[in-house]
C-alpha cells in the first residue's frame, strides 16, 4: 500500500527544537520530491519546505528560512524536518506531501499526504 | 507575495452544481491545483494543471483557468463532497515556492 506516516509531534516550549520524521512506503522513495505543508487550528494550508529526490535541492518558505531544516535519508524511505528556535505561530498539524510526478523537478502537485502530526509551541 | 482568494463558503443542494472562484493576478498564467480536504482527514488532490484529473477521482470534477480566476466546478453534488477545498499554485517570485488559496467550505444542504 503506497502510503505515508509521520511522527515526531509533541508539545515543546518557545525557542526550543524537534525533529518531525516521514516515512514512505509502496512506491519509489528517492524518485520523488517530498514537501512539508501545515495547518494551524482551525486555519488554512501553509506549505513549509519541499526537497528533491536526490536531496541536493531544498526550499523553505519565508517564515522558517534559517529556522526548519528539510533532508532525507532514502536508504530508510524516510523525509525529516528539524525545527529550531520555535515559536507559537509554528503550531499546527504537518503534513508530508509527496510530488505527484517521477524525476520532475521541484514544482509538482502533491498527490499523496500523510495524515499529519501535530505540533504545540506552548509555555 | 502572491495572494490567491476564495469564497470562505458556498452551499449547495444535492444533485446541483457547486462553483468554487480562486482570484489572482494573473492566475490563467500558472498551473493550478486543487485540494479536497474532508474534516480530520488530509487533503486529497481533486484536480491538476488547471483541468487534470488524478485516478480515481469522479468525472463530477472539473476544473478551468482565465484570465485572473480558477474555477473548480462539482457536478451532481453528493453528501460526501462537502468539505474544504484549496487551490494552489507555484510561484518563484514570493516568500513561498507553493502558495494555496485561503479555502472555500462547501455545504451540502
Amino acid at each position: 500500500e503506497v502510503q505515508l506516516l509521520e511522527s515526531g509531534g509533541d508539545l515543546v516550549q518557545p525557542g526550543g527544537s524537534l525533529r518531525l520524521s516521514c516515512a514512505g512506503s509502496g512506491f519509489t522513495f528517492n524518485n520523488y520530491v517530498m514537501n512539508w505543508v501545515r495547518q494551524a487550528p482551525g486555519k488554512g494550508l501553509e506549505w513549509v519546505s519541499g526537497i528533491s529526490g536526490s536531496g541536493d535541492n531544498t526550499n523553505y518558505a519565508d517564515s522558517v528560512k534559517g529556522r526548519f531544516t528539510i533532508s532525507r535519508d532514502n536508504s530508510k524511505n524516510t523525509l525529516y524536518l528539524q525545527m529550531n528556535s520555535l515559536r507559537a505561530e509554528d503550531t499546527a498539524v504537518y503534513y508530508c506531501a509527496k510530488g505527484a510526478i517521477a524525476l520532475s523537478g521541484m514544482t509538482t502537485p502533491f498527490d499523496l499526504w500523510g495524515r499529519g502530526t501535530l505540533v504545540t509551541v506552548s509555555s | 507575495s502572491y495572494v490567491l482568494t476564495q469564497p470562505p463558503s458556498v452551499s449547495v443542494a444535492p444533485g446541483q452544481t457547486a462553483r468554487i472562484t480562486c482570484g489572482g493576478n494573473n492566475i490563467g498564467g500558472k498551473s493550478v491545483q486543487w485540494y479536497q480536504q474532508r474534516p480530520g482527514q488530509a487533503p486529497v488532490l481533486v484536480v491538476y494543471e488547471d483541468t487534470d484529473r488524478p485516478s480515481g477521482i469522479p468525472e463530477r470534477f472539473s476544473g478551468s483557468n482565465s484570465g485572473t480566476t480558477a474555477t473548480l466546478t462539482i457536478s451532481r453534488v453528493e453528501a460526501g463532497d462537502e468539505a474544504d477545498y484549496y487551490c494552489q499554485v507555484w510561484d518563484s517570485s514570493s516568500g513561498h515556492l507553493y502558495v494555496f488559496g485561503t479555502g472555500t467550505k462547501v455545504t451540502v444542504l
